[in-house]
């Protein structure tokens, strides 16, 4: 069955930084979801990648999908207070059509 | 407006009762879905509903029981509600089975003591 690894499982980075976080999958993935998850509230969708090679941006936040179309990176350029966050990565499975989801990514950025 | 709203937000109950959680979307989507996020915040399909009927039924206990009255609500009931059922539940809705961004709502902390 399709899994989705996504590491680091967290991070801490001082507020300005940059950071990058992965998600791998262990078939090709036909269609990427980011979402963003704070503490109290639900998933917010950030973007969705279908194409190899396909990058998006919204504000400070781009994510790719590698051109095999097995990895996605999701990039935060001078991190701030509010892109604090659990930071989810999600996919159909090629197998069962269900979104399946990475473990997450837990974000502190220091002020 | 909220696209996908579930109440209650948080829920504290003891063990052996039974509680349920409602789910509304206006977003005028065909499929509906719960989903449960574990301690280790680690998300999971339970059920998957599609213009009210059943489609995707995970190794749930049948204690969960979903209901989905019209395609734009789908409500959770749990029976005699265990300490391992301390999650999160998140209802979600999208335009179609498969293929499509799942939105969802802000979730439902349940806490069983």
């Amino acid at each position: 069955s399709q899994e989705l690894e996504q590491s680091p499982q967290s991070l801490i980075v001082q507020e300005g930084k940059n950071l990058t976080i992965n998600c791998t999958s262990s078939k090709t993935l036909y269609g990427l979801y980011w979402y963003k998850q704070k503490y109290g509230e639900g998933l917010i969708f950030l973007m969705m990648l279908q194409k190899g090679g396909e990058e998006k941006s919204h504000e400070k936040i781009t994510a790719k999908l590698d051109e095999k179309k097995q990895q996605s990176s999701l990039h935060i350029t001078a991190s701030q207070p509010s892109h604090a966050g659990i930071y989810l990565c999600g996919a159909y499975s090629s197998n069962t059509g269900k979104l399946i989801f990475g473990q997450g990514t837990t974000l502190q950025v220091k002020p | 407006d909220t696209a996908v709203s579930q109440t209650p937000k948080y829920l504290v109950t003891q063990m052996g009762n039974d509680k349920s959680i409602k789910c509304e979307q206006n977003l005028g989507h065909d499929t509906m879905y719960w989903y449960k996020q574990d301690s280790k915040k680690f998300l999971k399909i339970m059920f998957s509903y599609n213009n009210k009927e059943l489609i995707i039924n995970e190794t749930v206990p049948n204690r969960f029981s979903p209901k989905s009255p019209d395609k734009a609500h789908l409500n959770l009931h749990i029976n005699s509600l265990e300490l391992g059922d301390s999650a999160v539940y998140f209802c979600a809705s999208s335009q179609t089975v498969t293929g499509n961004t799942i939105y969802f709502g802000e979730g439902s902390w349940l806490t069983v003591v």
